[in-house]
């Protein structure tokens, strides 16, 4: 029973260059989070999809950020044109489906990105 | 603005003792308090949760205590093991069903053999 599936595990990015991360949620999990988590911080929420839908990005930054969840595939957060405070570690999160589910959120290993 | 604070950034505790971890916040619409444990370059774990209608829920070594008035929750670990040494993270959502979860910065938790 795979858990939630992160990729690259790390990513080096340039200044200016993009940076895309990859979230396979649970098997059976139709909701996705994406969290970034900076230095000695907690997570922070950035944004909640289902399948074709985006929920709610109000923790996205407006520019240079976006995420998708398509019908086929992984979930994907993209970074244009990355700077250094962009450096974290992303985490991806899945739950399962519907009210009355579970309300607890399964986390994958997560991404640490670093912008050169 | 935290809403969710938990002040101590590190304990110390001896293997065999009980850790007890604490958690505050500060938003009445919270009704479902997790803890997660995180383990350095991987991702956090799910421990145990307590909705609000609870004051206290139990697995195995590991407790959580709510007190709604005081918006107050904790964890107890008894006995700690050195393996329990992690980041231990608290964090909240409303009871609407596959909200986002709000996180405290986490406590640093290292057991003593």
């Amino acid at each position: 029973n795979a858990g939630v599936m992160q990729n690259p595990r790390h990513l080096v990015r340039r200044r200016g260059q993009e940076a895309r991360l990859r979230c396979s949620p649970m098997k059976g999990h139709s909701h996705v989070y994406w969290y970034r988590q900076l230095p000695e911080e907690g997570l922070k929420f950035m944004v909640y999809l289902q399948k074709e839908n985006i929920i709610d990005e109000s923790g996205m930054p407006k520019e240079r950020f976006s995420a998708e969840f398509p019908k086929e595939g992984p979930s994907i957060l993209r970074i244009q044109q990355v700077v250094r405070g962009d450096s974290a570690a992303y985490f991806c999160a899945s739950s399962p489906l519907g009210q009355g589910s579970s309300y607890e959120q399964y986390f994958g290993p997560g991404t640490r990105l670093t912008v050169t | 603005d935290q809403q969710v604070k938990q002040n101590s950034p590190s304990l110390s505790v001896q293997e065999g003792r009980i850790s007890i971890l604490n958690c505050d916040y500060t938003n009445s619409m919270f009704d479902y308090f997790l803890w997660y444990k995180k383990y350095p370059a991987e991702g956090p774990t799910f421990l145990i949760s307590i909705s609000s209608i609870k004051d206290k829920n139990e697995d195995g070594r590991f407790t959580v205590f709510l007190n709604k008035s005081a918006k107050h929750l904790s964890l107890h670990i008894v006995p700690s093991q050195p393996g329990d040494s992690a980041v231990y993270f608290c964090a909240a959502s409303g009871l609407t069903g596959n909200t986002p979860l709000v996180f405290g910065k986490g406590t640093r938790l290292s057991v003593i053999a």
